[in-house]
């Protein structure tokens, strides 16, 4: 098991550019987050997917964003049209269903728009 | 409705000092309380847990009782080493689905 893994590590990218990340769970969990971090803050939820259903989005995700998990497997975040304000950390995680059961993180994409 | 407060740092102790770093919660129910940790250049990792009151989460020195009447997680530690430094995050998970981060707190060990 090699844990969740995000792709790409780092993105650059011009405003007004959209840009895609994807994030590989850990292949038995059902459950799989996007969380964003802005520097010197907490990691703050922006969706989750059940499987392949999207169960709930964040205010944070705002119509330029859009979040798919097709097959119940990997995970894509899109943003369309980025802003300076998007940049930040976007954090992948994963888990099976329960309050109590923890949750696995991948090392995150750090996206910088200029 | 659901919030965490956790200490604001940075933080920064001698090798061998005795570390707390304070988290609160504010809640309907009665969540499960997790701690993670993020050292330099690396991932989220959780380092302990508790899942109903008085339980005591451990891990690598690390202690932290869910305290129902002081709705309170904090995280200890006896005895401190410079690798110990990294940002701390009280995350509670309040039954919706999903973890609520504290602001985190920056801890600096010197040797």
């Amino acid at each position: 098991d090699t844990g969740v893994s995000q792709d790409p590590r780092h993105k650059i990218t011009k405003r007004g550019q959209n840009v895609t990340f994807r994030c590989d769970p850990i292949s038995e969990h059902n459950r799989l987050y996007w969380y964003r971090q802005t520097l010197g803050q907490g990691p703050e939820f922006l969706t989750y997917f059940q499987n392949e259903a999207q169960l709930e989005k964040s205010r944070l995700l705002s119509d330029r964003f859009s979040a798919e998990r097709p097959k119940g497997s990997f995970s894509t975040l899109e943003i369309q049209r980025t802003e300076q304000g998007d940049s930040a950390m976007y954090l992948c995680a994963s888990s099976f269903v329960g309050m109590g059961t923890e949750a696995f993180f991948g090392q995150g994409t750090r996206l910088t728009v200029v | 409705g659901d919030s965490v407060t956790q200490m604001e740092g940075p933080v920064t102790l001698s090798e061998e000092a005795f570390l707390t770093i304070n988290c609160t919660y504010t809640a309907t129910g009665y969540p499960s309380l997790f701690w993670y940790v993020q050292y330099p250049g690396e991932g989220l990792q959780l380092l302990l847990k508790a899942t109903k009151a008085d339980d005591k989460g451990s891990n690598k020195g690390f202690e932290a009782t869910y305290r129902k009447e002081t709705t309170s997680f904090h995280l200890e530690k006896g005895s401190v080493q410079v690798s110990d430094s990294a940002v701390y995050f009280c995350a509670p998970n309040f039954g919706n689905e999903k973890l609520t981060f504290g602001t985190g707190t920056r801890l600096t060990i010197i040797p």
